[in-house]
């Protein structure tokens, strides 16, 4: 198994911008995550989903953020508009459970610099 | 904030040596685990201690957990160059993965 795939790796955009993150899970795993960190709040999840469904966003920053779980094999999380606060590193993340003993299994992450 | 707090927040030794990280965290848990990122990278799940286990042991690494403390403890022994990296402790809960701020570790050869 390839792993967690996540595109792009480095984004860079200007502020006012759409960004779309994108993430396919490993196969077969229910579960998956996107968190984002800084150097100032460390990692932080912002949504998760259980066989495509979302299950909590409380962690989303606000209504510019979305993300989307369309099949098993792929989710995007999405800006609009970006803004320079905006500026992480993406991760996305799945796991086959959650709470019962399996760790997840991390991508490696999207950079993204907004301008 | 539900985050857990690590300690110390930078280690730095000598290659060989032994290195211990220490984790507390704030709610119940199902489990406590610990992940390394190197610089650049994602986060490698290294190991998983349950709420009713007070030890585990995976190679160089052993976890302690002390539920009544709420705090975990890392040792990694006989270091390597190869571990310098970030280490994070998460706690989790019923389902969500709670991470800590993390220690950065620094092997010196």
């Amino acid at each position: 198994d390839a792993g967690v795939i996540q595109s792009p790796r480095h984004e860079v955009t200007e502020m006012g911008q759409e960004v779309t993150l994108r993430c396919k899970p490993i196969s077969g795993h229910d579960y998956l995550f996107w968190y984002r960190q800084t150097m100032m709040r460390g990692l932080e999840l912002l949504i998760y989903f259980n066989n495509n469904v979302p299950i909590d966003d409380s962690g989303m920053p606000e209504d510019r953020f979305s993300a989307k779980m369309p099949n098993a094999s792929f989710s995007t999380l999405k800006i609009q508009p970006s803004e320079p606060r905006d500026s992480a590193v993406y991760f996305c993340a799945s796991s086959p459970t959650a709470g019962t003993g399996y760790g997840y299994t991390f991508g490696s992450g999207t950079r993204l610099t907004v301008v | 904030s539900q985050q857990g707090e690590e300690d110390p927040q930078a280690l730095s030794i000598q290659e060989g040596e032994n290195a211990t990280m220490n984790c507390s965290y704030k709610t119940s848990i199902n489990n406590l685990q610990w992940y390394r990122q190197n610089s650049g990278r994602g986060l490698v799940h290294l190991i998983l201690i349950r709420s009713n286990e007070r030890e585990k042991h995976s190679g160089r690494l052993r976890v302690t957990l002390d539920t009544s403390k709420k705090s975990s403890s890392l040792l990694i022994t006989a270091s390597r160059a190869a571990d310098t990296a970030s280490y994070f402790c998460a706690n989790q809960g019923a389902q969500k993965l709670v991470f800590g701020q993390g220690t950065r570790l620094t092997i010196n050869p």
